[in-house]
């Protein structure tokens, strides 16, 4: 069966520093991926899409890179803040019947 | 540029009962999707609907139905409510020919 897994419930680092989430996903080939910030009580908020035949992607301190060989993606924010603290989501497109499919998120804190 | 917004923010019923949420899309968004999202999961994905009509399905049973509207608002309609239906009801519009999706702050439902 499909399954997404971020591989973290939850990642502390230091302001500062860059966080680097996981994404990987198995037995499906999705056309793009996206993620998502979610704070706590609150819909998520669409941060960057890449489609299967980009490698890599930029926004700001935003750097997301997808590999469909490895069937991985990686999610960067660099100079992280106390801001940037909340749940990062990842959601594949499924294609059939327009679903997409959300991994479990990962809960990020940066410490001041 | 006004948002997708969710009424009710809150609501609690009891097993049995029948519930219907709303959603009104960002304005120039066609298609808008319904998710639950369970405490400490990714939302999963219920339906779609785009022009008025169901554009892909989950894997929901058939008491979770939905409506759209000329003016693309949208109702999710859950009846015969269960206990395990207790989570957080989103809804996302995309704009027509896009990938991202702009969620709404969610309906918290809780059944006793």
């Amino acid at each position: 069966s499909q399954k997404i897994e971020q591989n973290s419930e939850a990642l502390n680092i230091q302001e500062g520093k860059t966080a680097t989430l996981t994404c990987n996903y198995t037995n499906y080939s999705p056309a793009y991926l996206q993620w998502y910030r979610q704070d706590p009580g609150r819909g998520p908020v669409f941060l960057l899409l890449i489609r299967e035949n980009e490698k890599e992607k930029r926004k700001e301190r935003l750097k997301v890179t997808f590999d469909t060989t490895l069937k991985q993606s990686l999610f960067h924010i660099t100079a992280s803040q106390p801001a940037d603290s909340a749940t990062y989501l990842c959601a594949l497109d499924m294609s059939k019947n327009n679903d997409m499919r959300f991994g479990a998120g990962t809960r990020l804190t940066v410490k001041p | 540029e006004t948002g997708v917004t969710q009424s009710p923010t809150h609501l609690i019923k009891t097993r049995g009962q029948q519930v219907t949420l709303r959603c009104s899309s960002q304005s120039g968004h066609n298609t808008v999707s319904w998710y639950q999202q369970a405490l400490g999961q990714g939302p999963q994905f219920i339906f779609q609907y785009y022009r008025e009509e169901e554009n892909g399905r989950g894997n929901f049973p058939p008491r979770f139905s939905g409506l759209q509207f000329p003016n693309y608002s949208s109702e999710l309609n859950v009846n015969a409510l269960e206990l395990d239906d207790s989570a957080l009801y989103l809804c996302a519009s995309s704009p027509r020919g896009r990938n991202e999706q702009f969620f709404g702050p969610g309906t918290r439902l809780t059944v006793l």
